[in-house]
């Protein structure tokens, strides 16, 4: 069974840092693309990164023009892990922050598990 | 910016079909289109991947097509419990990301 369980969200002043972790489970990971989506509250979902899988020897990683530049997206194979470090954080960042996999390896957009989520406050 | 388009709202009454359109540009909707499900308090649920492919567990009530740079979601016997907002998404090629649609609140009359 496929899981992901995302952790690290909390509260933080704007101008301030975090790391979102998302510990997968159930798949080969290292194979597949992995994704970060955010919703703001009351608002809709909005896509923030993903990196590639394996599948060539460079991973690839891409960014929402709202946060490239601010965020950055790693993954840490031998942990089964993806991480999102947050930098420069603004009030405009709160959201729930979802990682999510696609169906294929290289699916960025059809997304068919997601973690629960986890919440990211900024504010003073 | 890339844009996907959605009616804000849509709604039918029980047993009804109901179709919501997700519209793009050449950059956004040349790729394959997927389409989501998300209840209140929970995570988003994939209906349709690949303009028109439903993941295992997703009943045919549930349909997908393309045209061009439109895309549709359809669903037929409408049932209470379908009462969700509803995405649509895709690969942006300009953005080399993936652009969401901006939610249809679908009701159930």
């Amino acid at each position: 069974e496929v899981q992901l369980l995302e952790s690290g969200g909390g509260l933080v002043q704007p101008g301030g840092s975090l790391r979102l972790s998302c510990a997968a489970s159930g798949f080969t990971f290292s194979s597949h693309a992995m994704t970060w989506v955010r919703q703001a509250p009351g608002k809709g979902l909005e896509w923030v990164s993903a990196i590639s899988g394996s599948g060539s020897n460079t991973y690839y990683t891409y960014y929402a023009d709202s946060v490239n530049g601010r965020f950055t997206i790693s993954r840490d194979n031998s942990k089964d892990t993806v991480h999102l470090q947050m930098s420069s954080l603004r009030a405009e960042d709160t959201a729930v922050y979802y990682c999510a996999k696609g169906v294929n390896y290289g699916d960025y957009s059809g997304l068919q598990y997601w973690g629960r989520g986890t919440l990211v406050t900024v504010s003073s | 910016q890339s844009m996907l388009t959605q009616p804000p709202s849509v709604s039918a009454a029980p047993g009804q079909k109901v179709t919501i359109s997700c519209s793009g540009g050449r950059s956004s909707l040349g790729n394959y289109v997927s389409w989501y499900q998300q209840l209140p308090g929970t995570a988003p649920k994939l209906l349709i991947y690949d303009n028109n492919k439903r993941p295992s567990g997703i009943p045919d009530r549930f349909s997908g097509s393309r045209s061009g740079t439109s895309a549709t979601l359809g669903i037929t016997g409408l049932q209470t419990g379908d009462e969700a907002d509803y995405y649509c998404a895709t690969w942006d090629s300009s953005l080399s990301g993936v652009a969401f649609g901006g939610g249809t609140k679908l009701t159930v009359l």
